[in-house]
This record gives C-alpha cells, sequence and structure tokens, in this order.
C-alpha cells in the first residue's frame, strides 16, 4: 500500500507567479488535508476535503490560496501572485473518512516552496 | 481555541539515554485526541502515537512510551535506549473528537542523539 504522494517535492519560483502542487492520498482514503510549515514551527492547518467538498479553510488560506479536490481523489493547492511570505513546506496529509470522528492522519513528504 | 506547548526547542542526548519531551495542551473540548509526530530531516510527518481523552491508561510501544494526564494537561513523550536514527523532531499534536478535524500541532522538540 502506498503512502501519501506530493508533486513536485521542491519549487523555486520567482514572486508574482503562480504554482501548482498536487496531492495524492492513500488509496481509497476519503480525507485530504492541507498543512503549510515554516522554519521551526509546526504546521498549520489550511483546509480540508471529505471525498470532493471542501468543508473548512482556515483564515490562514488567504484569497490568493485555492484547493480543489475535483474527482474526490487527487486534491491540486494553487498560489497566485506568490509573495515571499508563502516560502514554507506544504503538507498533505489523508484518513480513511470512515469513522464520525477523528482519524489518524497520514502524512506526504512534502513541497518545500522557495519564493524569490 | 486548542493551542500545544513544547516548551524545550533542542535536546541533546547521548546513544542508549532515556529522552523525554514535554507536551502541555489547552482546550475547551471535554473529548479530543492526542497524538505524537516524528519529522525526520527528510521532512515527511511519521505518525507515532494517539490517545484519547477518554482513557488515561499509559503504555508502552516497543521503545515509546507516554504518559497522559489529563489534571494537568500533559501528554509526555518517552524514548527508551535513543538510537542515532531517532534524531529528528518531534510534534505534539491535538485534535477535537469530532467535527473539527484539523490538528493543532506545537512548535517541535529537536531530538539529537549523540553516538
Amino acid at each position: 500500500d502506498t503512502g501519501v504522494s506530493q508533486d513536485p517535492r521542491h519549487k523555486i519560483t520567482k514572486r508574482g507567479q503562480n504554482v501548482t502542487f498536487r496531492c495524492d492520498p492513500i488509496s481509497e482514503h476519503n480525507r485530504l488535508y492541507w498543512y503549510r510549515q515554516t522554519l521551526g514551527q509546526g504546521p498549520e492547518f489550511l483546509t480540508y476535503f471529505q471525498n470532493e467538498a471542501q468543508l473548512e479553510k482556515s483564515r490562514l488560506l488567504s484569497d490568493r490560496f485555492s484547493a480543489e479536490r475535483p474527482k474526490g481523489s487527487f486534491s491540486t493547492l494553487e498560489i497566485q501572485r506568490t509573495e515571499q511570505g508563502d516560502s514554507a513546506m506544504y503538507l498533505c496529509a489523508s484518513s480513511p473518512g470512515t469513522s464520525g470522528g477523528q482519524e489518524t492522519q497520514y502524512f506526504g513528504p512534502g513541497t518545500r516552496l522557495l519564493v524569490l | 481555541a486548542q493551542k500545544v506547548t513544547q516548551a524545550q526547542t533542542e535536546i541533546s542526548v547521548v546513544e542508549k539515554e532515556d529522552v523525554t519531551l514535554d507536551c502541555v495542551y489547552e482546550t475547551r473540548d471535554t473529548t479530543y485526541y492526542l497524538f505524537w509526530y516524528k519529522q525526520p530531516p527528510s521532512g515527511e510527518l511519521v505518525f507515532l502515537i494517539r490517545r484519547n481523552s477518554f482513557d488515561e491508561q499509559n503504555e508502552i510501544s516497543g521503545r515509546y512510551s507516554w504518559n497522559f494526564q489529563k489534571s494537568t494537561s500533559s501528554f509526555n513523550f518517552t524514548i527508551t535506549a535513543s538510537q542515532v536514527v531517532d534524531s529528528a523532531v518531534y510534534f505534539c499534536a491535538l485534535s477535537a473528537y469530532y467535527g473539527n478535524n484539523r490538528l493543532a500541532f506545537g512548535k517541535g522538540n529537536q531530538v539529537v542523539v549523540i553516538p
């Protein structure tokens, strides 16, 4: 059983450019989460999907950020007009989504973004 | 609001010594989950243990053990007989039992095991 995968692993971009990251969850996991981690800090929640429905968004997710999960499988996170403050590790996690309560979230390797 | 505090930033131990990581949390929820994750230099967060607020029984899993004390809102984690491969950042995390599925993480403890 493969784990959560993310692509690309590293991205360097110039300020003002748009970037898109992809996350493939563990097979048959219905819940998918995005987190952002800056240097020396713990991950911070960005957004969460149950199948294709985006159920929650953090205030950290500004208008420049958009996430989709069109078919309830993989997800994309797009950042428009990147700023230097967007430089961080973007982590994706998934969980089965079969229980009504909290489940263990399994994380991918992350995409490290550097905005110049 | 949920908050997790990991006071120690970096901890160095000599191989085979035990290392204990402190975690203090704040939540208004009466039921919740607590987690420990490990982040090696590769960057991937690896799930280690999970405990729900119903059960304060402390357990041991291999070289890992944890001490959950609801009265003091603490969820401490111990690595016994540390190994060089244990060198990583360890995060304590908290989530509500129902509904809100977000994990609230502490800032992490950098553990360095010296051979």
